[in-house]
């Protein structure tokens, strides 16, 4: 497995601002996706952040409202862009280590949003 | 995309009894994953199955691949009160795209 260090860990944010979350993992991963996971729900896949290009989004998520980066193959961030009350979820990094379609995941960060 | 059906929703069961958990999918998949979700925690990977009608355990947990590659289950035998707390079945999104595509999850609580 991978030890992936996420954070904040948690955050109460006010509407109309932004936040970045950290994704970092302790060894030199290809994949790296982000999750939503909102209040009492499933996981749902954002878009997968590609190292030394454009992240890929999923349908309902776009570059705007969810920026990300990947400068190296052990590091990524999530923007939540311009958060609104609906934007209230746990956010989780997650890397397939070895393309081996098993994704290990960092312990989430709980944004809320007032 | 893949669609999975994840029952039952929530379990409420007593010390000592024995789960079982499943999942079926809209299509064929080539991976069934397992996963456990702690209050406050990502997802911890349980079980990994790659062919149809593999058995695999751990523990006191064992899940199945569905022969026709459309199902899986989980049991945990002996349930303990760590036994406690979401477990989603994943397979590959498919189409094409990386990533899993995770079920609705299975709430279990068990009772004193």
């Amino acid at each position: 497995s991978a030890v992936i260090s996420q954070k904040p860990s948690r955050d109460i944010c006010q509407r109309g601002t932004s936040l970045t979350i950290q994704c970092q993992v302790d060894s030199q991963v290809t994949m790296m996706f982000w999750y939503r996971q909102q209040p009492g729900q499933s996981l749902t896949l954002i878009a997968t952040a590609n190292q030394g290009s454009e992240a890929t989004y999923e349908s309902g998520f776009v570059i705007d409202k969810f920026p990300i980066s990947r400068p190296n193959l052990t590091f990524s961030t999530l923007t939540v862009s311009n958060m609104s009350p609906e934007d209230s979820s746990i956010y989780l990094c997650s890397v397939d280590l070895a393309d081996s379609e098993k994704l290990f995941f960092g312990s989430g960060t709980q944004l809320s949003v007032l | 995309g893949q669609q999975l059906n994840q029952s039952p929703q929530s379990m409420f069961i007593q010390e000592g009894e024995d789960v079982s958990m499943n999942c079926t999918s809209s299509s064929i998949f080539n991976t069934w994953l397992w996963y456990k979700q702690d209050p406050g925690e990502g997802p911890v990977l349980l079980i990994a199955l790659y062919k149809a009608g593999e058995l695999t355990s751990n523990g006191r947990l064992t899940a199945q691949f569905g022969i026709t590659r459309k199902d899986s289950f989980l049991n945990i035998s002996a349930s303990i009160p760590s036994d406690v707390g979401i477990y989603f079945c994943a397979g590959p999104s498919g189409g094409g795209a990386d990533g899993l595509t995770f079920g609705k999850g299975t709430h279990l609580i068990i009772q004193p």
